[in-house]
């Protein structure tokens, strides 16, 4: 298994500005994701984050929004950019096992 | 295109009973179905998992059911304890969840 933690743990905003979260794995991983929960829904995939190339984002989910780096095995980031009260949610990463995912325990990010 | 629903956001059950959770799938090209547990200011944790060739998995108190035919995956929990209290999503292997189904277990 593999143990994540996320930095911050949680944070309020000002509209139009950005935040980068990061995520750290305590092993390697071959896959990392990043998901949006917003209140009272589900996860839903905002992208995989590639080692040292351009993410994978999924539809409605663009990189001038969420921009996303992954240089090495164990470490990625998420910015949420020009940030608007729509994006308040809990911003969690995940790194894939043989079947399952591991997450971390997840971004609560309130915007103003 | 909602390929995992899980149509029953919540469901209480006493404690030393059995809780039964139910999703459906659309697509079925898929290796694995999984269920996660999640705790409030926590990450979803894994719990069991399926493969599509088999029609049940047993870990301990928890038992997945597969049922191809009906596209219907369902997780039983026996005995359950107020521990299990907790919201559980199924997932399919290409990352995609279903809503949730928040638990309640009541001493």
């Amino acid at each position: 298994s593999a143990v994540i933690s996320q930095k911050p743990s949680r944070d309020i905003c000002q509209r139009g500005t950005s935040l980068t979260i990061q995520c750290q794995v305590d092993s390697q991983v071959t896959m990392m994701f990043w998901y949006r929960q917003q209140p009272g829904q589900s996860l839903t995939l905002i992208a995989t984050a590639n080692q040292g190339s351009e993410a994978t984002y999924e539809s409605g989910f663009v990189i001038d929004k969420f921009p996303i780096s992954r240089p090495n095995l164990t470490f990625s980031t998420l910015t949420v950019s020009n940030m608007s009260p729509e994006d308040s949610s809990i911003y969690l990463c995940s790194g894939s096992g043989p079947v399952e995912q591991f997450f971390g325990p997840g971004t609560r990010l309130t915007v103003l | 295109d909602q390929q995992v629903k899980q149509n029953s956001p919540s469901l209480s059950v006493q404690e030393g009973r059995i809780s039964i959770l139910n999703c459906d799938y659309t697509n079925s090209m898929f290796d694995y179905f999984l269920w996660y547990k999640k705790y409030p200011a926590e990450g979803p944790t894994f719990l069991i998992s399926i493969s599509s060739i088999k029609d049940k998995n047993e870990d301990g108190r928890f038992t997945v059911f597969l049922n191809k035919s009906a596209k219907h995956l369902s997780l039983h929990i026996v005995p359950s304890q107020p521990g299990d209290s907790a919201v559980y999503f199924c997932a399919i292997n290409d990352m995609r969840f279903g809503a949730g189904t928040r638990l309640t277990v009541k001493p």
